[in-house]
């Protein structure tokens, strides 16, 4: 079955103090993996999409890898305005039901100043 | 501005009602998706249609109704026979899931709550 686990499910971190968001999956043949942030009472956006295991993309301080087996979303010297929930989902490929998505159930993150 | 809008952002139904959620998108992209959120739990899919006339169900359709007239407009209908009805609704569009590089942009949502 494809699944998809994201930990910590909420994360509390002091201004400036780096850290990781981990998503383990499971999925008969990845064809994207996909992190969105949503704020509160708001609709996901976009972040990054990663294909292939050894892929990186960066976006001003967050960083996302992907191996054969999970994602990490690294978060470098975070400001407050970091805070929301990251959504990590996989698309699997040896099937297409119109470019599902499979989500995990977020990581709500927390950043104090 | 292009984008994806719904509406009503809040709508509050009776017991026994039927209620249709607003989604439009003017980025001229061909899929359109919804989803359903719970506190704690992942995006669900609940119905997508790849182009117009065409709609095909996800994995939590039961209570759920959708029509796709026009390639910008995809409507939800949460019927009375859908049990828990309260949560966050969120529409999506891609340009084309048959693109390996497809990605989704979600709408803003909309939060129903059975009174």
């Amino acid at each position: 079955e494809d699944q998809v686990t994201q930990s910590p499910e909420a994360l509390r971190l002091q201004e400036g103090e780096s850290s990781s968001l981990n998503c383990s999956y499971t999925v008969s043949g990845l064809r994207g993996l996909f992190w969105y942030r949503q704020d509160p009472g708001k609709g996901p956006e976009f972040l990054f999409t990663l294909y292939s295991a050894g892929e990186e993309k960066e976006k001003e301080r967050l960083k996302a890898t992907l191996t054969k087996k999970e994602s990490f979303l690294h978060i470098t010297a975070p400001k407050p305005e970091d805070s929301a929930t990251y959504l990590c989902a996989v698309q699997p490929s040896l099937y297409n039901q119109g470019g599902k998505l499979i989500f995990g159930q977020g990581t709500e993150l927390s950043v104090k100043p | 501005d292009g984008g994806i809008t719904q509406s009503p952002k809040y709508l509050f139904r009776k017991e026994g009602q039927n209620v249709t959620l607003s989604c439009e998108q003017n980025l001229n992209h061909d899929a359109m998706y919804w989803y359903r959120q719970d506190p704690g739990q992942g995006l669900r899919l609940i119905y997508y249609s790849q182009i117009v006339n065409d709609f095909q169900k996800g994995d939590i359709a039961e209570g759920y109704s959708v029509s796709r007239e026009k390639k910008e407009s995809f409507p939800l209908t949460v019927t009375s026979a859908q049990k828990n009805p309260t949560a966050f609704y969120l529409c999506a569009s891609s340009i084309d899931p048959g693109m390996s590089t497809d990605t989704q942009y979600f709408g803003p949502g909309t939060r129903l709550t059975v009174l």
